[in-house]
């Protein structure tokens, strides 16, 4: 079974709507981390944001939020606002901590295009 | 200057050439990966090290190996390149307190021919 499943392969967004980016988790671990990673064109890896499983609350960076929720195992990522410098791949990762697990374990990825 | 930083950023070679490519961070984590990354895929975890004596092998660790320098440099070497190794090559760093964030270079695009 996969660990991260990202299932909208790509989205198309007008500018300045909020953007959902779905990503679900599987894991037995009851200590992991959730984050998220932008990707331009460009190619280099911008992390975005952290979740950690005893967290209480989602998530927030400037325009990202986590929306979290734990029983669906679910890591959804909310961009308001969209930007056209937001049109990029988004890959949602796992940690799992408890396994003594050290790698990320990333989705396949989303890709983003804003539309002006 | 980036906190990250991988050379070369392109390289292209020929089957059996051995390459090296080259890490280095400037933001004091004992933590070092290298990662590869193939078209339309996400990442995966090639070696890892958590100190400078220490080196471990990562999900896809055969055709590789690794040299960490110092608590600043880690390299990945491919001994004897191949085709299928051509890949986007990614080098992360973190730290030992929570959430450790691994943070990415630039990557280091990779063609075998």
């Amino acid at each position: 079974a996969q660990k991260i499943t990202q299932t909208q392969p790509g989205m198309f967004v007008q500018e300045k709507e909020a953007v959902t980016l779905d990503c679900t988790y599987d894991t037995s671990d009851p200590s992991y981390g959730l984050f998220w990673y932008k990707q331009p064109s460009s190619g280099e890896m911008i992390f975005l944001i952290y979740q950690g499983s005893y967290d209480q609350q989602n998530a927030t960076e400037g325009r990202y939020s986590l929306n979290f929720q734990k029983a669906r195992k679910s890591a959804n990522l909310v961009i308001s606002a969209s930007q056209l410098g937001d049109s990029a791949m988004y890959f949602c990762a796992m940690r799992e901590v408890s396994f003594g697990n050290e790698k990320l374990t990333f989705g396949t990825g989303t890709r983003l295009t804003i539309i002006p | 200057d980036a906190d990250v930083t991988q050379t070369p950023r392109n390289r292209i070679t020929k089957t059996g050439k051995r390459i090296m490519l080259e890490c280095s961070q400037t933001k004091g984590h004992d933590r070092m990966y290298w990662y590869r990354q193939d078209p339309g895929l996400g990442l995966q975890l090639i070696y890892y090290s958590f100190d400078v004596k220490d080196i471990n092998k990562g999900e896809i660790s055969d055709g590789y190996s690794v040299s960490r320098q110092a608590q600043a440099k880690f390299s990945l070497s491919l001994e004897s390149a191949i085709p299928n190794q051509t890949a986007l090559y990614f080098c992360a760093t973190s730290g030992t307190s929570s959430p450790d964030t691994q943070y990415f270079g630039p990557g280091t695009r990779l063609t075998v021919l």
